[in-house]
């Protein structure tokens, strides 16, 4: 079956540390993967995506490689800043569906100034 | 940015009232979907729509029910709401083929009291 293991939270970090979420998945075919973000008060925003193997999705400095050989797809930010306090959600869609998507249980970030 | 809108916002309603959330959107997708969110932040899918007349039952029991009898339209209706029914519930889209993105509304915080 198809379903997200997300690295557990909430994290905490202070300003311009490097951040790291660990996000692995089990899926049937060749899932397309993403992240998407909350912020307080507001539903989930697509951050990036990929959708094949090896393929690195970016956005507002984040990062993630789709590894086909862990079945990862670890989000990664070189510094984090106060502004990115959210929830951060990974997700698969798998090619055998028709549009599902498969959330992780999410992931509290908070950063501190 | 997505064009996809929920109403009301907030809601506080007494138990055994009758209710429904609205959800549109204005990007002509074909797929819809309704998501509850619960404290601990996990998203579960309860219902979805490929399109007009199309619905489908989710991963998580609901007591609500949808309909989608306009593309742009599929609102959700709990005809005798409880407090087991307080949560936060989230509505998307997207469209039939490609990177098929979902796009989320701003979600409707529902207590029941």
């Amino acid at each position: 079956g198809n379903s997200v293991t997300q690295m557990e939270g909430p994290v905490t970090l202070s300003e311009e540390a490097f951040l790291t979420i660990n996000c692995t998945y089990t899926a049937t075919g060749y899932p397309s993967l993403f992240w998407y973000v909350q912020y307080p008060g507001e539903g989930l925003q697509l951050l990036l995506k990929a959708t094949k193997a090896d393929d690195k999705g970016s956005n507002k400095g984040f990062e993630a490689t789709y590894r086909k050989e862990t079945t990862s797809f670890h989000l990664e930010k070189g510094s984090v800043q106060v502004s990115d306090s959210a929830v951060y959600f990974c997700a698969l869609k798998s090619g055998s569906t028709l549009g599902r998507l498969y959330f992780g249980r999410g992931t509290q970030l908070t950063v501190w100034p | 940015e997505a064009d996809i809108y929920q109403t009301p916002r907030y809601l506080v309603i007494g138990t055994g009232k009758k209710i429904t959330l609205e959800c549109s959107q204005t990007m002509g997708h074909d797929k819809m979907y309704w998501y509850q969110q619960d404290p601990g932040m996990e998203l579960h899918l309860i219902h979805y729509s490929y399109g007009v007349n199309s619905t489908e039952k989710g991963d998580l029991s609901s007591e609500s029910t949808v309909s989608r009898i306009r593309t742009e339209h599929f609102p959700l209706t709990l005809e005798s709401a409880r407090p087991s029914h307080t949560s936060q519930y989230l509505c998307a889209s997207s469209e039939f083929r490609g990177q098929e993105t979902q796009y989320f509304g701003p979600g409707t915080r529902l207590l029941v009291l």
